[in-house]
């Protein structure tokens, strides 16, 4: 246990279906991130989050949409996948974005889309 | 964002030392060297992380070049339990951004 914790660990969800990834700190860390890691690529950073305020969206299209209602909860609202968006989702915290505090992450969440 | 390079693959002996290359050019004065490592089906861990001066802790040592363009993460005594993939990250102190490369895959045989 790393301190942060997602649920759920596996969700399999269909193309028209809206479903929820939670992740959940009570390190104190006041940044919280959501990464992408699909098969064969590195980790890619998605959204992060600072005092609950989003600083950072690379490029993420609007099927996926974050939602930080305090320092210890992030989620991510998913609708309308598609199976190419099948992929382990990361959350991790730390500290505070800016500055030079290492990242926790949690175990991930295993999704696939069909 | 600033770049790091390291071997797509290392392999080991258990009980031996590993030394994990990186190397880092572009490396600007803001940018701290960070090491994470990734066991399967798991999130990434924090192994050590450091801005010029040679740093050890509980899980490894780092080693930073005086010039600061390329770093060695080193596993003292490695164990099946250290087969993972290692990731050299530059993090800029300013945005606090961590990105991720491909990392290097360790091997480490009994």
């Amino acid at each position: 246990e790393t301190g942060v914790t997602q649920t759920p660990r596996h969700l399999v969800m269909g193309m028209t279906n809206k479903k929820s990834l939670k992740c959940e700190q009570h390190l104190g860390h006041n940044a919280m991130y959501w990464y992408k890691q699909s098969a064969k690529k590195p980790l890619e950073l998605m959204f992060v989050y600072n005092f609950k305020e989003q600083t950072e969206n690379n490029s993420v299209p609007s099927r996926f949409s974050p939602e930080c209602p305090n320092s210890s909860h992030l989620f991510l609202h998913l609708h309308t996948l598609q199976p190419e968006d099948s992929a382990l989702y990361l959350c991790a915290s730390s500290q505070t974005q800016g500055q030079n505090y290492g990242y926790t992450f949690g175990s991930g969440t295993r999704l696939t889309v069909v | 964002d600033a770049k790091t390079t390291q071997p797509n693959s290392m392999e080991s002996n258990e009980e031996e030392p590993v030394h994990l290359p990186c190397n880092h050019s572009t490396i600007s004065g803001t940018d701290y060297i960070h090491w994470y490592r990734q066991l399967p089906s798991q999130g990434p861990e924090y192994v050590i992380h450091g801005l010029t001066s040679n740093v050890n802790n509980r899980m490894a040592s780092l080693a930073i070049a005086e010039d600061r363009k390329s770093s060695t993460l080193i596993l003292h005594r490695a164990t099946l339990r250290d087969a993972a993939v290692y990731y050299c990250i530059l993090l800029d102190g300013n945005t606090g951004k961590l990105i991720f490369g491909q990392g290097t895959t360790l091997q480490v045989k009994p």
